[in-house]
């Protein structure tokens, strides 16, 4: 059973464009929604991360926004530079992730100059 | 210096060796984790510990047994390595806000 739910599995955004990424999840108990970014060769990094009392959360060009009522939540990254592809993980976990997280399949994104 | 360092890096073994990736962390972090990459599954959780004498199965602990040897090392070994255990595995730590740090991962190849 995949709690957490992720797409697309790739894709390809232009320079300056806005990438979309999107989750879902199953678990009414997760409380806190944190997303990934991981560059060949690394390991996934923090990039943003929004608990269920906010609708919306918002970093430089990064913005969470979150749907309670649907389940879902989504990574919005304006502006997108060459320098954003990398693949992307959403994440979810029960007690803010002291238990570890759950996490998403991975969305592979490229950003053509 | 990396905050979470894993060794080794890569390492190839045969099917029914007994292997061991070790991690140590300078973070002071209690909570480290052992994850699972596989390419289109996303990362997995193996094992997590809270503390020296805390620790706890994950999503994925069969085939798999960890020791914490002191605050600052974690340890993943496969007893009998088998080839659907190749995969990238990553070690990390969480802060008291829960962020999670993540090694730069060992690549494990059973042939």
């Amino acid at each position: 059973q995949q709690q957490v739910k992720q797409s697309p599995q790739s894709l390809i955004v232009q320079k300056g464009g806005i990438s979309i990424i999107n989750c879902a999840y199953e678990n009414t108990a997760f409380d806190y929604f944190p997303w990934y970014q991981q560059f060949p060769g690394k390991g996934p990094a923090l990039l943003i991360a929004i608990r269920p009392d906010v609708s919306e959360k918002k970093e430089g060009r990064f913005t969470i926004s979150f749907n309670k009522s649907a389940k879902q939540f989504s990574l919005h990254i304006m502006d997108s530079q060459p320098g954003d592809s990398a693949t992307y993980f959403c994440a979810a976990s029960i007690r803010g992730g002291a238990d570890g997280l759950t996490f998403g399949k991975g969305t592979h994104l490229i950003i053509q100059p | 210096d990396a905050d979470v360092t894993q060794t080794p890096r890569n390492r190839i073994t045969k099917t029914g060796k007994r292997i061991m990736l070790e991690c140590s962390q300078t973070k002071g972090h209690d909570r480290m984790y052992w994850y699972r990459q596989d390419p289109g599954l996303g990362l997995r959780l193996i094992y997590y510990s809270f503390d020296v004498k805390d620790i706890n199965k994950g999503e994925i602990s069969d085939g798999y047994s960890v020791s914490r040897q002191a605050q600052a090392k974690f340890s993943l070994s496969l007893e009998s390595a088998i080839p659907n255990q190749t995969a990238l595995y990553f070690c990390a730590t969480s802060d008291p806000l829960n962020t999670i740090y993540f090694g730069e991962g060992s690549w494990l190849t059973v042939v």
